[in-house]
């Protein structure tokens, strides 16, 4: 199976901050990653997918970078509603795999 | 919009069974694959097992392959996960979620909201 590794597992930031998560896969995954926001009780949503490529109705802050084994999720100025928990997952095989998620708090 | 609405979620003994459904519109049902990942209480996502959209094709986690079966009805816009010889470790929240594809390729962009599935003598 395919490890993913998020760092880091939480982070605090100020409105306003531009906040960066990084994902690595145990082996080569080309594009196939995507990442999901999660707040307390409710269900994952899609943000990025094939790495880079934002879902539908997804606000511009949030961006996606990298290919192979390193990839970073980009939040580029963060708001109070971003405060979540963030997974990132491959699916360049099965079975699918998923971070540990990084949780986003605001200062 | 797309909806998923998972139900048949509860407390269940171990070594019992259940069966999850969940219910889709706002999509062409028949078009895509399906998922179900679960999340244990405070714990991070795992992926259970994925169908793809005529129900040929499907693939499971080690966890759980040979215990649960996915299946779907495209006359009924319903998926299901039959759970058997369940296990204290199966207790989750289990989401369906939309699959980007046709075939088994391809991530998730819309969950449903989650059934609780609770395994306890």
């Amino acid at each position: 199976d395919i490890q993913m590794t998020q760092s880091p597992s939480s982070l605090s930031a100020s409105v306003g901050d531009r906040v960066t998560i990084t994902c690595r896969a145990s082996q080569g995954i080309s594009n196939y990653l995507a990442w999901f926001q999660q707040k307390p009780g409710k269900a994952p949503k899609s943000l990025i997918y094939a790495a880079s490529s934002l879902q539908s109705g997804v606000p511009s802050k949030f961006s996606g970078s990298g290919s192979g084994t390193d990839f970073t999720l980009t939040i580029s100025s963060l708001q109070p509603e971003d405060s979540a928990t963030y997974y990132c997952q491959q699916y360049n095989s099965y079975p699918w795999t998923f971070g540990q998620g990084t949780k986003v708090e605001i200062k | 919009q797309v909806q998923l609405v998972e139900s048949g979620g509860g407390v269940v003994q171990p070594g019992r069974s259940l069966r999850l459904s969940c219910a889709a519109s706002g999509f062409t049902f028949s078009s895509y694959g399906l998922h179900w990942v679960r999340q244990a209480p405070g714990k991070g996502l795992e992926w259970v097992s994925v169908i793809s959209y005529d129900g040929s094709n499907t693939y499971y986690a080690d966890s759980v392959k040979g215990r649960f079966t996915i299946s779907r009805d495209n006359s009924k816009n319903t998926l299901y996960l039959q759970m058997n010889s369940l296990r204290a470790e199966d207790t989750a929240v289990y989401y369906c979620a939309k699959g980007s594809l046709a075939a088994v390729a391809g991530t998730a962009d819309y969950w449903g909201q989650g059934t609780l599935v609770t395994v306890s003598s």
